[in-house]
């Protein structure tokens, strides 16, 4: 079965300023998706960034970006200029590629971290 | 386009008392999931299925019960609610595995 983990509870980030969450996984498959999920206090689950393992070039999305190390089975989040709006939580997810056996498309999440923004 | 559709938002039962939450997809979805998402914590898999007839449990079944009579509507049920059951319900969808999930707003029940 896949973990995922997410080391840091909280984090804070003076506005405009960059800030790096990190986040580990275990999994024995070698086709797989990372991705970040952001959860504002509405509890609403957006999609901020997604990275397929068969891609070495990291995924960027405006301001976030990711820094995936495969043999590593790290995958952490960076996010630049951070915006008051970006205060959330933050779910690392994986999810098998594969369709079949067990996997069918279920999301793995970690524990979360929760980012403060400071003004 | 509505998307996924979770009903009740909110809902406070008794303990013992039984309810379904409904989730409903307008999106052609082949694979619907049920998360619970309790207090600071990430979100586990109660129960997932990948087309109608078809369903299977997921991390934490235990006190639930689902079904999948039509593509779009995967409700659950929680029979004899207990305080451990308190959480945040998350329903969500996607048509296979290799594509976007959708999430809906959220069901936050509360067992007293």
């Amino acid at each position: 079965a896949q973990t995922v983990t997410q080391s840091q509870p909280e984090m804070s980030v003076q506005e405009a300023e960059t800030v790096t969450l990190s986040c580990t996984y275990d999994t024995s498959e070698s086709d797989y998706y990372l991705f970040w999920y952001k959860q504002p206090p509405s509890r609403q689950m957006i999609l901020v960034i997604r990275q397929e393992a068969y891609k070495q070039q990291n995924a960027t999305e405006n301001r976030f970006s990711v820094n995936f190390q495969k043999a590593a089975k790290s995958f952490s989040l960076k996010i630049s200029d951070s915006q008051l709006g970006d205060a959330a939580m933050y779910f690392c997810a994986y999810r098998s590629e594969n369709a079949g056996g067990t996997s069918y498309g279920k999301l793995t999440f970690g524990q979360g971290t929760i980012l403060t923004v400071h003004p | 386009n509505a998307g996924v559709t979770q009903t009740p938002k909110f809902r406070i039962l008794k303990i013992g008392q039984s309810m379904t939450l409904q989730c409903a997809q307008d999106m052609n979805h082949n694979y619907m999931y049920w998360y619970r998402q309790d207090p600071g914590m990430g979100l586990k898999l109660i129960y997932y299925s990948v087309g109608a007839g078809i369903t299977d449990k997921g991390e934490v079944p235990n006190g639930y019960n689902v079904s999948r009579s039509t593509t779009e509507d995967f409700p659950l049920r929680l029979e004899l609610a207990a305080p451990s059951q308190t959480s945040v319900y998350f329903c969500a969808s996607t048509w296979d595995s290799g594509n976007t999930i959708y999430f809906g707003e959220g069901s936050w029940l509360t067992v007293v």
